[in-house]
């Protein structure tokens, strides 16, 4: 069975342009997270989907940041304009209902804006 | 104040060491317990769970919590240079989002 699949896993732009991220999560997983992790940090949360519906987002920085999970499987984070401040990688798991049991991680993409 | 905190390291040993990793909490809604590994580059990946106080043994691998100092603790036996990774300590309430550590990096050296 194929994990969670982040792509790309590497990107580099120039601050104040777009940039997306996609994330296929492992099949029946109707859970899906998106994190941040800062250089030397622990991840933490932007957004949360239950099947199709962000039930959290309270962290997304809603300015610059989007997201959206069309069908309930497939996600896409987007960030326009980028700022220097975004640079981190963005990682995304997903979990059965009830993830206190855990949550599967996807590799990430490691952004960095210059 | 972070609502779960671990010491940054690094944590350096000689391979075969018995390797202590730390975490505290101050939520004290916390239910489950949760240990991550994270090669560098790479995503982290579910170690331990354990839900509420106790031991849990897997391997090499020891988890505890100790809900009435918010204290877990992770042991690693017989450490391998294999095992050179940050571990990540997140915990959770009863609901689906899990709360992360800073990470302790450990090296273990042949």
């Amino acid at each position: 069975e194929a994990g969670v699949v982040q792509s790309p896993r590497y990107k580099i732009i120039e601050k104040k342009q777009p940039v997306a991220f996609w994330c296929n999560p492992i099949s029946g997983h109707n859970t899906l997270y998106w994190y941040r992790q800062n250089l030397g940090q622990g991840p933490e949360l932007l957004i949360r989907y239950e099947n199709e519906e962000a039930v959290d987002d309270s962290q997304l920085p809603k300015d610059r940041f989007s997201a959206e999970r069309l069908k309930g499987v497939d996600s896409t984070l987007k960030i326009q304009p980028a700022e220097l401040g975004d640079s981190a990688v963005y990682l995304c798991a997903s979990s059965y209902e009830g993830g206190g049991y855990g949550y599967t991680f996807g590799s990430g993409t490691r952004l960095t804006v210059v | 104040q972070k609502e779960v905190e671990q010491d940054p390291g690094p944590l350096s040993v000689p391979e075969g060491a018995i390797v202590s990793l730390n975490c505290t909490y101050s939520n004290s809604a916390f239910q489950y317990f949760m240990w991550y590994r994270q090669y560098s580059r790479k995503g982290p990946e579910l170690l331990m769970y354990t839900y509420s106080s106790g031991n849990k043994e897997d391997g090499r691998f020891t988890a505890q919590v100790d809900k009435s100092s918010k204290y877990i603790s992770l042991f690693i036996r017989d450490s391998q240079p294999s095992d050179s990774a940050t571990y990540l300590c997140a915990n959770s309430d009863a609901g689906n989002m899990l709360t992360f550590g800073g990470g302790t990096r450990l090296m273990v050296k042949p």
